[in-house]
C-alpha cells in the first residue's frame, strides 16, 4: 500500500521555466513533509520541508505547497536551472513516529 | 563531519551467497534507517533503529533479510541466502531527532545478485 504516491515518473522543463513536481498522501496522521533531490550514484539529499500547520514554505528558487484537503503537496521550482536535473522524491512522517515514507521518485530533466 | 558512511559501494555477488552491508551513521544521530531503491516502489524502509534498538521492522520483505545495530556507531543489514530480486541499491540514513526532522543518507551499496 502506496502512503505517498508521485504519480509522474518524469517531467521534462525548459532552462529558466517553471518546474511543478506534485505528490499526492493518503495518511492523515502525516504532519511533515519533506523533499528530497537524487543525482545519480549519489544519497538523497534533503531539499525544502513544511508542516502540516503551514501551506507553503519558501527556499530561495524552491517553493513547496501543502493542501491538507486535497492531501496533495507540490514542489516549484523557479527558475529551474540545468543543475536541477536529477530524481525528486517526496516524503512524508506521521506525527510521533521517526520515520519518513517516500513515494517513488520524479526525474526532472531540465532542457538547455 | 563526513555524513552517513556505507560500504561496499557496489557489491556483486552469485545466488544464494550470503551479503552484508556496513553503515556508520552520523556521530550523535540516534536514528538510523535502512532503505532500498527500486523502481516500482522508490525508496522503501526497510527497518529503522532507536537508540540501537529496532523500532519498526515490518518493511524487511523475508526472512532471508536481518540488521543489528550493536552500537551507536554502526549498522549492518544481512541478506542470506541472496536472491536475483535482491539487487538494489541499499542506503542508510541516520537522524536526529530533537534538532533536525529530515534523515541524512549515505551514498548507497549497489547490489547486484547473478
Amino acid at each position: 500500500d502506496q502512503q505517498v504516491k508521485q504519480n509522474s515518473p518524469s517531467l521534462s522543463v525548459q532552462e529558466g521555466r517553471i518546474s511543478i513536481l506534485n505528490c499526492d498522501y493518503t495518511n492523515s496522521m502525516f504532519d511533515y513533509f519533506l523533499w528530497y533531490k537524487k543525482y545519480p550514484a549519489e544519497g538523497p539529499t534533503f531539499l525544502i520541508s513544511i508542516s502540516s500547520i503551514k501551506d507553503k514554505n519558501e527556499d530561495g528558487r524552491f517553493t513547496v505547497f501543502l493542501n491538507k484537503s486535497a492531501k496533495h503537496l507540490s514542489l516549484h521550482i523557479v527558475p529551474s536551472q540545468p543543475g536541477d536535473s536529477a530524481v525528486y522524491f517526496c516524503a512524508s512522517r506521521a506525527q510521533g513516529a521517526q520515520k519518513l515514507v517516500f513515494g517513488q521518485g520524479t526525474r526532472l530533466t531540465i532542457n538547455p | 563531519d563526513a555524513g552517513v558512511i556505507q560500504s561496499p559501494r557496489h557489491e556483486v555477488t552469485e545466488m544464494g551467497q550470503e551479503v552484508t552491508l556496513r553503515c556508520k551513521p552520523i556521530s550523535g544521530h540516534n536514528s538510523l534507517f535502512w532503505y532500498r531503491q527500486t523502481m516500482m516502489r522508490g525508496l522503501e524502509l526497510l527497518i529503522y533503529f532507536n537508540n540501537n534498538v529496532p523500532i519498526d521492522d515490518s518493511g524487511m520483505p523475508e526472512d532471508r533479510f536481518s540488521a543489528k545495530m550493536p552500537n551507536a556507531s554502526f549498522s549492518t543489514l544481512k541478506i542470506q541466502p541472496s536472491e536475483p530480486r535482491d539487487s538494489a541499491v541499499y542506503f542508510c540514513a541516520s537522524s536526529y531527532r530533537r534538532h533536525r526532522i529530515e534523515a541524512f543518507f549515505g551514498q548507497g551499496t549497489r547490489l547486484t545478485v547473478v
